[in-house]
């Protein structure tokens, strides 16, 4: 079954200095794996996505992931921290549903706050 | 485009009451999705549709039920409202299940009393 660990409930960073929060997966298929982020009383939105192909993929923002099969990782980082980017942040990894579809896993999430 | 829309934004319910959560998006897309998002445990799955006129339980599905009415709209039924249904609720839709961007609604805050 698959699985999404998000290491840190919350993050705190200063303005302009380097964003990283950890996700880590697990997964019996190859998996894609996703970053939402969800601005105080907002949906969620897609920041960006691993399908297939390069490893390393770049979103809105400014932010970036690379997907390390290694290490069952999938990072999430920003070279400089904005106010703006205080927000709820989401990894998630599509999974094979009862019915051979897929669903996507989320895990618990991880508060950003950034100092001014 | 509005995307994905949710009525009410917000609720009130009495325990035992009973109401519907209402869901549609305007993308032409296939799948859509109930979650609900509690502090400290992510979004959890209650139902999904995969494609019009299938539903699915998701991770959490007790408690509710779930109408695909057509391509469009898909709704959340609470038939007795508990206190541990006091939630934020989000509508999300996708091109296929699973694979794709899933698009996330504004979400219904629930109290029950």
């Amino acid at each position: 079954a698959q699985s999404v660990t998000q290491l840190g409930s919350h993050v705190s960073v200063s303005e302009g200095a380097l964003v990283l929060l950890r996700c880590n997966y697990s997964s019996s298929v190859p998996p894609y794996l996703f970053w939402y982020v969800q601005y105080p009383n907002q949906g969620l939105q897609l920041l960006l996505k691993y399908t297939t192909g390069a490893t390393l993929v770049k979103g809105i923002n400014g932010f970036e992931a690379e997907f390390k099969k290694s290490e069952t990782s999938f990072h999430l980082t920003k070279p400089s921290a904005h106010m703006s980017d205080a927000a709820e942040y989401f990894c998630a990894v599509s999974g094979p549903s009862s019915r051979s579809s897929y669903k996507l896993i989320f895990g618990s999430g991880t508060r950003l706050l950034v100092r001014p | 485009n509005a995307g994905v829309t949710q009525t009410p934004k917000f609720q009130v319910l009495k325990t035992g009451q009973s109401m519907t959560l209402q869901c549609a998006q305007d993308m032409n897309h296939n799948s859509m999705y109930w979650y609900r998002q509690d502090p400290g445990m992510g979004l959890r799955l209650i139902y999904y549709s995969a494609s019009e006129g299938t539903t699915d339980k998701g991770e959490v599905p007790n408690g509710y039920n779930v109408s695909r009415l057509n391509k469009r709209e898909f709704s959340l039924r609470l038939e007795s409202a508990a206190p541990s249904q006091t939630s934020v609720y989000f509508c999300a839709s996708s091109v296929l299940a699973g694979m794709e961007t899933q698009y996330f609604g504004p979400g219904t805050r629930l109290l029950v009393l």
